[in-house]
């Protein structure tokens, strides 16, 4: 069964740092990983999807990582702003039907 | 920009009541999905539609949940009768494709008393 898991749970950072949030999931065998950000009590935003094929994907001043052998990505957030507070939650697909396995989240707090 | 909607928002009920929330996914997505979020922790799907039909409902507590997407456009899901541990946020979300972009709409936040 696949689980996914991200550490830490919280994170508080001073404006200005670039910072990277973990994700780790159980097993290697993914179609694709996707990386969201939800405000509190809203949906949730899509940010990066990777394909399993591909090893990172970029918009603006996010970049998220994908290893799948280790069972790994990662989301770079460079030069961290008070408007990236948040929750991060990441969420792999294991396959083509579309079912997307969840994280608990990343809730990150950057500090003026 | 397209949108998921959903309504209502917020729904408080007594447990026992019938409750039921709705969603519009975004035009000429043939994938919709609801999922439950419960404080603290990652969504969780609940059901999924390829057009009008159920392709995973493996999560869904069928003894008191419901969901239908009789045209497979808009979807409603159902709860009858609602207990404690039903409060949570209620997510609803639609893709072009199964395996593409998942886009979600604001959710219903749901309080049983």
């Amino acid at each position: 069964k696949q689980e996914v898991t991200q550490i830490p749970a919280a994170l508080s950072v001073p404006e200005g740092e670039n910072l990277v949030l973990n994700c780790s999931f159980t097993d290697s065998a993914i179609y694709n990983l996707q990386w969201f950000r939800q405000d509190p009590g809203k949906g949730l935003t899509s940010l990066l999807l990777i394909q399993s094929s591909q090893r990172e994907q970029t918009s603006g001043r996010l970049n998220a990582s994908l290893d799948k052998s280790s069972g790994r990505s990662t989301l770079y957030i460079a030069a961290s702003q008070p408007g990236d507070s948040a929750t991060y939650l990441c969420a792999v697909r294991t396959s083509n039907t579309g079912k997307l396995i969840f994280g608990q989240g990343t809730t990150l707090q950057v500090k003026p | 920009e397209a949108e998921v909607a959903q309504s209502p928002r917020y729904k408080i009920t007594e447990k026992s009541q019938a409750v039921a929330f709705w969603c519009d996914p975004i035009s000429g997505h043939a994938t919709l999905y609801w999922y439950r979020q419960i404080l603290g922790q990652g969504p969780e799907l609940l059901v999924q539609f390829q057009d009008e039909s159920v392709v995973d409902d493996s999560q869904l507590p069928k003894d008191r949940f419901s969901a239908e997407r009789l045209k497979g456009v808009d979807s409603t899901l159902k709860i009858q009768p609602a207990e404690l541990g039903d409060s949570a946020m209620y997510l609803c979300a639609s893709s072009f494709l199964r395996a593409e972009t998942q886009y979600f709409g604001p959710g219903t936040r749901l309080l049983v008393l």
